[in-house]
């Protein structure tokens, strides 16, 4: 079975420290995506970043970055220097490929709210 | 590139009566989903299309849900008769490919309650 854990519910900050979002994820696939998503209070998901199983490079892109370490099943999700701007819902989500469905399994998202 | 487009954006109705979403994907997405989202809860798939066949609607209720995607572009899905539970966020993605290899893209979404 395929799932994703995001286990906190909510993080709250202040403008300008850093914030780390977790991802736990469990699957028997070889292959397989991690996704990130954002949230806006307006309801459409956007897309962050994709990874693949075989991929474990770090990637940072502009004030946000991301942890995947295959060891300890994580791919974490870190905004420097938050803006409130970042307030919204974050998913993590996983796609694997033996499932051949393309289905994104999600976690139950994240609330970050970022106070000025 | 126009997004992934939806409507309504809400639709509020009486229990037992029918109501239908439509989608708009993103021109030369062949694969299409229907995405049910709950309050407070990551979406959960519920239809994926590859072109106009329906490859994966294992979690679709289909005593009441149905869905079509006719000429494999434009796709609705559709609730008869609603009941109460079905209130929710019903979202619309779409992907170059199926399988993960490429991220899919989502609509606003359709919030429906169901009084």
């Amino acid at each position: 079975a395929q799932k994703v854990t995001q286990a906190q519910t909510e993080i709250s900050v202040v403008e300008k420290e850093d914030v780390t979002l977790d991802c736990v994820y469990e699957t028997r696939d070889t292959t397989y995506y991690l996704f990130w998503y954002k949230q806006p209070p307006s309801g459409e998901l956007v897309f962050l970043i994709r990874r693949n199983s075989f991929d474990e490079q770090n990637e940072i892109s502009g004030r946000y970055s991301w942890n995947f370490q295959k060891s300890t099943s994580s791919f974490n999700f870190t905004i420097t220097a938050s803006q409130v701007v970042d307030s919204a819902v974050y998913f993590c989500a996983l796609s694997g490929l033996s499932s051949n469905t393309g289905k994104l399994i999600f976690g139950q998202g994240t609330t970050l709210q970022v106070k000025p | 590139e126009a997004g992934v487009v939806q409507s309504p954006r809400y639709k509020i109705i009486e229990k037992k009566q029918p109501v239908a979403f439509w989608c708009n994907p993103i021109s030369g997405h062949n694969t299409l989903y229907w995405y049910l989202q709950n309050l407070g809860q990551g979406p959960e798939l519920l239809i994926r299309y590859e072109n106009e066949e329906a490859v994966d609607d294992s979690q679709l209720p289909k005593d009441r849900f149905s869905a079509e995607r006719l000429k494999g572009v434009d796709s609705t899905l559709k609730i008869q008769p609603a009941e109460l539970g079905d209130s929710a966020v019903y979202l619309c993605a779409s992907s170059r490919s199926g399988q993960g290899r490429t991220e899919a893209f989502f609509g606003q979404g359709t919030r429906l309650t169901v009084v």
